[in-house]
């Protein structure tokens, strides 16, 4: 079974501020995700790699398949982020997901 | 498309009540996966579907617990009887067949059992 673990678990940062969220599995995998859960509940797939880089807006994710490690970054943080971010593997003869703990980010303004 | 639906969003229910949990996934989508979401520990998958038949159903915690899927776009998830420890956020996701790994996620039910 794959062990996922995310760190930091929580982080409380100033606007602005340059945000970085690492996660580390034990397992090889198909793909990694980050998901993003705002309080109240529901939760946003941010985004699905497999390797090297991906960018969406301030927001860009990064894997090192050899390492079994990726981080999530946030670039010019604002509050709005603030959110639990999840780190998530799949694949490896699973299709179902293994979840981070997640972590726990408040941006203040 | 609307995106996963899942119903009720939030359900109350005393202690020893059969709960009932529904989930429609996104048309076209061929694996549905069930998830709860606790405190304690965080998210995990309880039984997943690829095209209606279950695949893997050892996240299930107990017989208590069970899930069926009739068809391709309607899925049930049911606690007989329900204990309070199953109180938790219980969320449906569905993805595409193949090599399309990305999952998306329906709004939750949120179930307290008194």
């Amino acid at each position: 079974k794959n062990e996922v673990e995310q760190s930091p678990q929580n982080l409380t940062a100033q606007e602005g501020e340059f945000i970085t969220i690492n996660c580390s599995y034990s397992v090889g995998i198909s793909a990694l995700h980050w998901l993003q859960q705002h309080p109240g509940g529901g939760i946003v797939s941010l985004f699905m790699l497999s390797s090297g880089k991906k960018k969406h807006g301030r927001l860009i994710a990064t894997i090192n398949i050899q390492e079994k490690h990726s981080s999530l970054h946030i670039t010019a943080s604002h509050p709005r982020d603030s959110a639990v971010y999840i780190c998530a593997v799949g694949g490896g003869g699973a299709d179902g997901l293994t979840f981070g703990k997640g972590t726990h980010l408040i941006i203040q303004p | 498309d609307a995106g996963v639906i899942q119903s009720p969003r939030h359900e109350v229910t005393e202690m020893g009540q059969e709960v009932t949990l529904r989930c429609k996934p996104i048309s076209g989508h061929d694996y549905l996966f069930w998830y709860r979401q606790t405190m304690m520990r965080g998210l995990e998958l309880l039984i997943y579907f690829n095209n209606n038949v279950p695949i893997d159903d050892s996240g299930m915690p107990e017989d208590r617990f069970s899930a069926k899927m009739p068809n391709a776009s309607f899925s049930t998830l049911k606690i007989q009887p329900s204990e309070p420890r199953d109180s938790a956020v219980y969320f449906c996701a569905s993805r595409p067949g193949g090599a399309s790994y990305e999952q998306y996620f329906g709004p939750g039910t949120r179930l307290t059992v008194t």
